[in-house]
C-alpha cells in the first residue's frame, strides 16, 4: 500500500514570495492534516479536514496560509506571503481509525 | 490545555544498553497515547500506541505502559542498536483525533 505523498521535497523561497505544497493521502482516509515542525519542536497541527470539508484551523494564520481540499483526495497548502518565521518542515498526514500516518515533508527555507 | 513533555536529548548510549525515554502527559480524559519516530530526512513513522490505562504497546523491541495514575507513557528498549538512532516524540490524542506532541527527544547509540 502506497504512503503519503508530498511534493516538493525541499524549497528554497526568498521572504515575501509565495509557495505551495501538494499532498496526497492514502487511499481511502478521508481525514487529512497537515502540521508544521520547526527545528527542534514537535509537529503542530496547522488544519484539518473530513473529506473536504474543514474540521479544525484553528491554528492556521489565516492572514498568510491557506489549505484546500478540493475533491476530498488530494491537498494543497500555500503560504502566501512568506516570512522567515515560516522556515520549517510541512506534514502532511492522513488516518485510519485514529491513527495517523506522515509523509516524508516538504522542508522550506525562507531567506 | 493539553500538553506533552519528554526528557530532554540528545541521549547518547552504546550498543545494547538499555534505553528507557521519559514522557508525562496532562489531559483531560484519557486520551490515547502514542510513540512515533522520525530517521533523518525522514517523516514522522508510527512506533507503537496504547489506547486505555495499563495498555502496553510493542513493536521492534521497544515498548511501553500507559500509567494512569502517574500520567506517564515511558518509552523502553532493552538492547540498542546503532540502526534506532533518531527522534522520537511522543504523542496525545485530543477529542477529533488532533495529536498533540511533545518536542522530542534526539537518541544517539554509538557502536
Amino acid at each position: 500500500e502506497a504512503g503519503v505523498a508530498q511534493s516538493p521535497r525541499y524549497k528554497i523561497i526568498e521572504k515575501r514570495q509565495s509557495v505551495a505544497f501538494w499532498c496526497n493521502p492514502i487511499s481511502g482516509h478521508a481525514t487529512l492534516y497537515w502540521y508544521q515542525q520547526i527545528l527542534g519542536q514537535g509537529p503542530k497541527l496547522l488544519i484539518q479536514f473530513q473529506n473536504n470539508g474543514v474540521v479544525d484551523d484553528s491554528q492556521l494564520p489565516k492572514d498568510r496560509f491557506s489549505a484546500e481540499r478540493l475533491k476530498g483526495v488530494d491537498s494543497t497548502l500555500k503560504i502566501q506571503p512568506a516570512k522567515l518565521e515560516d522556515s520549517a518542515v510541512y506534514l502532511c498526514a492522513s488516518s485510519f481509525r485514529g491513527t495517523q500516518y506522515f509523509g516524508p515533508g516538504t522542508r522550506l527555507l525562507v531567506l | 490545555g493539553n500538553s506533552v513533555t519528554q526528557m530532554e536529548g540528545p541521549v547518547t548510549l552504546s550498543e545494547e544498553a538499555f534505553l528507557t525515554i521519559n514522557c508525562t502527559y496532562t489531559a483531560t480524559g484519557y486520551p490515547s497515547l502514542f510513540w512515533y519516530v522520525q530517521y533523518p530526512g525522514e517523516g514522522l513513522q508510527l512506533l507503537l500506541k496504547a489506547t486505555k490505562a495499563d495498555d502496553k504497546g510493542s513493536n521492534k523491541g521497544f515498548e511501553a505502559t500507559y500509567r494512569k495514575e502517574t500520567t506517564s507513557f515511558h518509552l523502553e528498549k532493552g538492547s540498542v542498536q546503532v540502526s534506532d538512532s533518531a527522534v522520537y516524540f511522543c504523542a496525545l490524542q485530543e477529542y477529533g483525533n488532533k495529536l498533540v506532541f511533545g518536542a522530542g527527544t534526539i537518541l544517539r547509540v554509538k557502536s
